[in-house]
């Protein structure tokens, strides 16, 4: 049962543009949302993150956005940087069910070309 | 921004043998937890550790797996009797007190069961 699901395995986006990254999930109970960077070899970077009170956060070049009613949100990169080519999850956690595990997505490549 | 270090990078054990992977972090932090990835598969949630003991577990986490800080720094992941499908990255993650974003993963160990 996937929890968390990103739909999209991979994403190819020109140096300069926007990239949309999007995640949906089904519990209810989560009230947290994080998005993690990886690269091969390396743990997963913590990037954005937004508490379900809010509807989105910003933070330099990335936006996260959060639609409870649809149980969807999405990450924007603006503008996009060849640097960031990696994979990008989608992770959840219940804190009001004192748990505190990260549930994540399958991750969505992104290639930015130059 | 608090740092985590796993040893050994890679690991290469046969099958049936145990192994021992271990997460230092270099601030003391009251939340542990271990995270695998099976190669091009999602991160995925095993345990995870607080006040000493184990506050949550996934159905991955059985009774092969064990955690423990033998010596109140070390966090370990003992894997016993290795099975060929517990080939994976393992990341070790910890979380700052009252941060719900302050999850911090160190660059994983490549367990490869032969």
């Amino acid at each position: 049962d996937q929890q968390v699901k990103q739909n999209s395995p991979s994403l190819s986006v020109q140096e300069g543009r926007i990239s949309i990254l999007n995640c949906d999930y089904t519990n209810s109970m989560f009230d947290y949302f994080l998005w993690y960077k990886k690269y091969p070899a390396e743990g997963p970077t913590f990037l954005i993150s937004i508490s379900s009170i809010k509807d989105k956060n910003e933070d330099g070049r990335f936006t996260v956005f959060l639609n409870k009613s649809a149980k969807h949100l999405s990450l924007h990169i603006v503008p996009s940087q060849p640097g960031d080519s990696a994979v990008y999850f989608c992770a959840a956690a219940a804190f009001n069910q004192a748990g505190t595990a990260l549930i994540f997505g399958k991750g969505t490549t992104l290639s930015v070309s130059s | 921004e608090p740092e985590v270090t796993q040893t050994p990078s890679h690991q290469v054990t046969q099958m049936g043998q145990e192994v021992i992977l271990r997460c230092v972090p270099i601030s003391n932090h009251l939340y542990f937890y271990w995270y695998r990835q099976i190669l091009g598969q999602k991160v995925e949630f095993l345990v995870s550790f607080y006040n000493n003991e184990i506050s949550e577990k996934s159905e991955i986490f059985d009774d092969q797996f064990s955690v423990e800080r033998p010596d109140g720094s070390n966090f370990t992941l003992k894997i016993r009797s290795t099975k060929l499908e517990d080939s994976a990255m393992y990341f070790c993650a910890i979380r700052l007190q009252g941060r719900q974003d302050g999850y911090t993963f160190g660059s994983g160990t490549r367990l490869t069961v032969v």
